[in-house]
C-alpha cells in the first residue's frame, strides 16, 4: 500500500522558521514533491525531490531521505501570505498520478 | 508556460440537471490530465485519469457512468457529472503532464471549479 502522514495544522509567527514534515511508505518511489494550496485554489507546485538531500530554492527548501522515508518543507522569513495548506505528494514506480497527503495547514500569525 | 485552465470557475445547478467542465493546457500538449474532488479541508482525491483517445481510467469508488470523462485532444479534457446531486458539490480540479519532459516531473493543475448543487 501507499501512505502519507502530515500533521494536520502548524502555527508559526511572522518572520520565523517552520519545519514542515512528510513521511511516506511507499512500495516503489519515484519522487517527492511538496505544492502550496491557498484556501479555494487549485495547488501550486514549490519543489521536487528524487535523490537524497537539501534542495533550496529562496525561502522555501525541501529535504529527502528515501531511506527513512522522510521528508521536510522548511519556510523561511515567514510572512502572512504563507498561511496556506502544504501538500507533500509523490509518485510511485510505474505510476503515472501524485499521490497526495492531505495537507498540512500553516496559520502564520502577526 | 505549461498553463493549464478549467472552465467554468464556478457553476450552480440543480439537482438531476448535468453539468460539464473543460480542462485544457494552454500551452503545451498533454497526452494525460487528470481530475481530483477536493471537499473542505480534504486534500485531493483522485477521481479518474485521463488518456488522448481512450477511455479514462477510474480509481476505486468512482462511478463512471455519473463521472463521465472525455479527451478528445491533447489539450482538452471534460468531465460532465451526470444527474448532480447536492453530494456532489465540491471543488473539481483538473492537472496535466506536460508529455515533453517525460514521466515523474511534476503536473500542472488547473484553477479548479467549484460545484455548487441546489
Amino acid at each position: 500500500g501507499q501512505n502519507i502522514d502530515q500533521p494536520t495544522e502548524m502555527t508559526a509567527t511572522e518572520g520565523a522558521i517552520v519545519q514542515i514534515n512528510c513521511t511516506y511508505q511507499t512500495s516503489g518511489f519515484n519522487g517527492l514533491f511538496w505544492y502550496q494550496q491557498h484556501a479555494g485554489e487549485a495547488p501550486t507546485f514549490l519543489s521536487y525531490n528524487v535523490l537524497d538531500g537539501l534542495e533550496e530554492k529562496g525561502r522555501f527548501s525541501s529535504f529527502l531521505s528515501r531511506s527513512k522515508g522522510y521528508s521536510y518543507l522548511l519556510l523561511k522569513e515567514l510572512q502572512m501570505k504563507d498561511s496556506a495548506s502544504y501538500l507533500c505528494a509523490f509518485y510511485q514506480t510505474g505510476a503515472n498520478n501524485l499521490f497526495f497527503g492531505t495537507g498540512t495547514r500553516l496559520t502564520v500569525i502577526p | 508556460g505549461a498553463v493549464v485552465s478549467q472552465h467554468p470557475s464556478w457553476v450552480i445547478c440543480k439537482s438531476g440537471t448535468s453539468v460539464k467542465i473543460e480542462c485544457r493546457s494552454l500551452d503545451f500538449q498533454a497526452t494525460t490530465m487528470f481530475w481530483y474532488r477536493q471537499f473542505p479541508k480534504q486534500s485531493l482525491m483522485l477521481m479518474a485519469t485521463s488518456n488522448e483517445g481512450s477511455k479514462a481510467t477510474y480509481e476505486q469508488g468512482v462511478e463512471k457512468d455519473k463521472f463521465l470523462i472525455n479527451h478528445a485532444s491533447l489539450t482538452l479534457s471534460t468531465l460532465t457529472v451526470t444527474s448532480a446531486h447536492p453530494e456532489d458539490s465540491s471543488f473539481y480540479i483538473c492537472s496535466a503532464k506536460n508529455i515533453a519532459r517525460g514521466p515523474g516531473y511534476e503536473q500542472y493543475f488547473g484553477p479548479g471549479t467549484r460545484l455548487t448543487v441546489t
